[in-house]
């Protein structure tokens, strides 16, 4: 089993411009998770889908950030415009039944 | 809303001691409480997990405890090993079903060797 993929691990961008960032759930889970880890806020849910359907997204920042699950193995992350305090690392999470969370490696974005 | 709180922040040990986290949460309709151990760079990874209908739970060296009633749970890590150091989150789930999973702001542990 390979686990949640996520690309790209490492991701530097200048204020202003789109990003994209991808996840691969484990084949068969039903629920996924987008976080955001930064020092100053923890571990922050973003948005989490069940079986591709967006369920809860209140903890998404602003009209800014966008997230979509077009099938069951691929989700995206969008942050468009990107700003300086976006910056963190984004892990996407899958589960199934939504519980226990397996988490991907991360991506870790920079925004200058 | 939830809040689970988390103590201490930080947390020295020498090997072979034991360490204890302790987390409390405020929604006592939770009924999920994970364990998550993050290595410096890495992503957070499941250690031990415990429902509402258990009091104890243990895995080897390490072991979770509920108290409903308080509404608190704590992670014990005995005969502690410096492949231990880590930061430790504990979740719980604010309302059973809806998998908003709230972090605690995690406890850096460091064992001395």
């Amino acid at each position: 089993d390979a686990g949640v993929i996520q690309s790209p691990r490492h991701e530097v961008t200048e204020m202003g411009q789109e990003v994209t960032l991808r996840c691969k759930p484990i084949s068969g889970h039903d629920y996924l998770f987008w976080y955001r880890q930064t020092m100053m806020r923890g571990l922050e849910l973003l948005i989490y889908f069940n079986n591709n359907v967006p369920i809860d997204d209140s903890g998404m920042p602003e009209d800014r950030f966008s997230a979509k699950m077009p099938n069951a193995s691929f989700s995206t992350l969008k942050i468009q415009p990107s700003e300086p305090r976006d910056s963190a690392v984004y892990f996407c999470a899958s589960s199934v039944g939504g519980a226990p969370l397996y988490f991907g490696p991360g991506t870790r974005l920079t925004v200058t | 809303g939830e809040n689970v709180e988390q103590h201490p922040s930080t947390l020295s040990v020498q090997e072979g001691d034991s360490a204890v986290i302790k987390c409390t949460y405020s929604d006592s309709a939770s009924n999920y409480f994970p364990w998550y151990k993050q290595e410096l760079g890495k992503r957070p990874q499941l250690i031990i997990d415990i429902r509402s209908n258990v009091g104890e739970k243990k895995d080897q060296r390490i072991a979770v405890t509920l108290n409903k009633t308080a509404k608190h749970f704590s992670l014990h890590i005995t005969e502690t090993q410096p492949e231990d150091s880590a930061v430790y989150f504990c979740a719980g789930d604010p309302t059973s079903g809806t998998y908003k999973y709230i972090f605690g702001t995690g406890t850096r542990l460091k064992v001395l060797a």
